[in-house]
């Protein structure tokens, strides 16, 4: 079954406490992407990929890393997570946006809450 | 810059058509989608609009008109398990990453 897989769905933690968020697709996408969705304020984009070893920054990506090492994988660091960063986080992963009609697959989400 | 509008809610009766509105203000074109996402869940894709007109697909369609900055999602025979955020999303050039309104709740009511 093509999917995108996030682990973990839930997550509770302290300030200060590093973790990752790890996103895993199997449709062989090369453009993979992470949102993070707050009410009020609709998906907005953290960082993406368009394929492997090339990251680049979205709209918000203040206190978050990424990485690309393989095309399947694309983990969501958090290297000191302060309580502005609870909220709703979302994968996403599509074949290369130049390929014209495509549609972003997301993942099921990982909610987080940082105390 | 990049600006995308849609209304914030929504309320229409089971059985009805809604038609939900998206304008955007962005520096190229290069597509413009509709997703779906119900309150916790992730976003599902809906539908695809690069030319101008009317793309039908069920109980849903939507128009897009690319001189006009506007887009519309219409939901025809509504039941009460479309109650849900519709996301209004545009790619302003190749190889960029799609641009989210805030999404429009719509509630359906019996």
């Amino acid at each position: 079954e093509a999917q995108v897989t996030q682990n973990p769905r839930y997550l509770i933690t302290v300030t200060g406490k590093k973790l990752t968020v790890t996103c895993s697709q199997n449709m062989n996408h090369e453009y993979m992407s992470w949102y993070r969705q707050d009410p009020g304020l609709g998906l907005r984009q953290i960082y993406y990929s368009m394929n492997v070893e090339v990251t680049d920054k979205g709209d918000v990506p203040e206190g978050y890393k990424v990485s690309r090492k393989e095309k399947r994988n694309f983990p969501l660091i958090l290297e000191s997570p302060s309580p502005n960063q609870t909220s709703l986080y979302f994968c996403a992963s599509s074949l290369s946006p130049g390929q014209g009609k495509y549609e972003q697959y997301f993942g099921p989400g990982t909610r987080l809450t940082v105390t | 810059g990049q600006n995308i509008d849609q209304p914030t809610e929504m309320t229409a009766t089971e059985g009805a058509i809604v038609q939900i509105n998206c304008t955007y203000q962005t520096s190229g074109f290069n597509g413009l989608f509709w997703y779906q996402q119900h309150a916790g869940e992730a976003p599902t894709f809906l539908s695809y609009n690069v030319l101008d007109g009317l793309e039908e697909k069920g109980r849903f369609s939507s128009f897009l008109s690319r001189s006009k900055g506007y887009s519309y999602l219409l939901l025809k025979e509504l039941q009460m398990k479309d109650s849900a955020s519709y996301l209004c999303a545009v790619r302003d050039l190749r190889n960029t990453p799609l641009v989210f309104g805030k999404g429009t709740r719509l509630s359906v009511i019996a």
